[in-house]
């Protein structure tokens, strides 16, 4: 079946560092990727939504100078956390979306942790 | 490692019809369960949760029990309506390495027609 595969699955790395996400389909076209976020013990949070080829829409209150997402190509989104502090540290994932009537497929996520 | 199973769809039901997506998982020891519904155009919502075993998540409508015995969460809901169509997502979440993992089904997608 379809995969989605996010890497890494755990980074650490010092304050003020920038940090980039990847999310690849590996045998489908994602026409929209989805961003989310999660804080422990919390459900998900939704950031951004992107589609091929164009800006990311992002969520009310998420910064989009902080989390930059690109989705330059129908097979991978990157999210870059910018300048990361320890209140970005969270477990960060993405999914993915061939046409708009097609099943989402999740990553299995990203653990971030900033020093 | 950790699975959740989702029955397949799409579900397409009348209107007032009675609603049941089943959800099945793979774990060890004990996750929490969780339904997330996706509207169309918008991003995942927490329907409801229940984090151990026999416990019952309930919201809008919706059920969902906590079945340790045949590891299952399966949703349902007594009445649908128009409004109620949408993807539904079956989740656990688990503690991986000291941080709280989540694994999703591939969802399944209801239709309520008028």
């Amino acid at each position: 079946g379809a995969v989605v595969s996010q890497h890494p699955s755990w980074v650490i790395c010092k304050s003020g560092t920038s940090v980039k996400i990847e999310c690849r389909s590996l045998d489908f076209q994602a026409t929209t990727m989805f961003w989310y976020r999660q804080f422990p013990k919390q459900s998900l949070m939704l950031m951004a939504t992107s589609n091929e080829g164009s800006k990311a829409t992002y969520e009310q209150g998420v910064e989009k100078d902080k989390f930059l997402i690109n989705h330059a190509s129908l097979t991978l989104s990157t999210l870059t956390v910018t300048s990361a502090h320890p209140e970005d540290s969270s477990f960060y994932i993405c999914s993915a979306r061939g046409v708009s009537n097609q099943p989402q497929h999740f990553g299995d996520g990203t653990r971030l942790s900033i020093l | 490692g950790n699975s959740v199973t989702q029955m397949e769809g799409p579900v397409t039901l009348s209107e007032e019809a009675f609603l049941t997506i089943n959800c099945t998982y793979t774990a060890t020891g004990y996750p929490s369960l969780f339904w997330y519904v996706q509207y169309p155009g918008e991003g995942l919502q927490l329907l409801l949760k229940a984090t151990k075993a026999d416990d019952k998540g309930s919201n809008k409508g919706f059920e969902a029990t906590y079945r340790k015995e045949t590891t299952s969460f399966h949703l349902e809901k007594g009445s649908v309506q128009v409004s109620d169509s949408a993807v539904y997502f079956c989740a656990l979440r688990k503690n991986s390495g000291g941080y709280q993992k989540v694994t999703f089904g591939t969802g399944t997608k209801l239709q309520v027609i008028p």
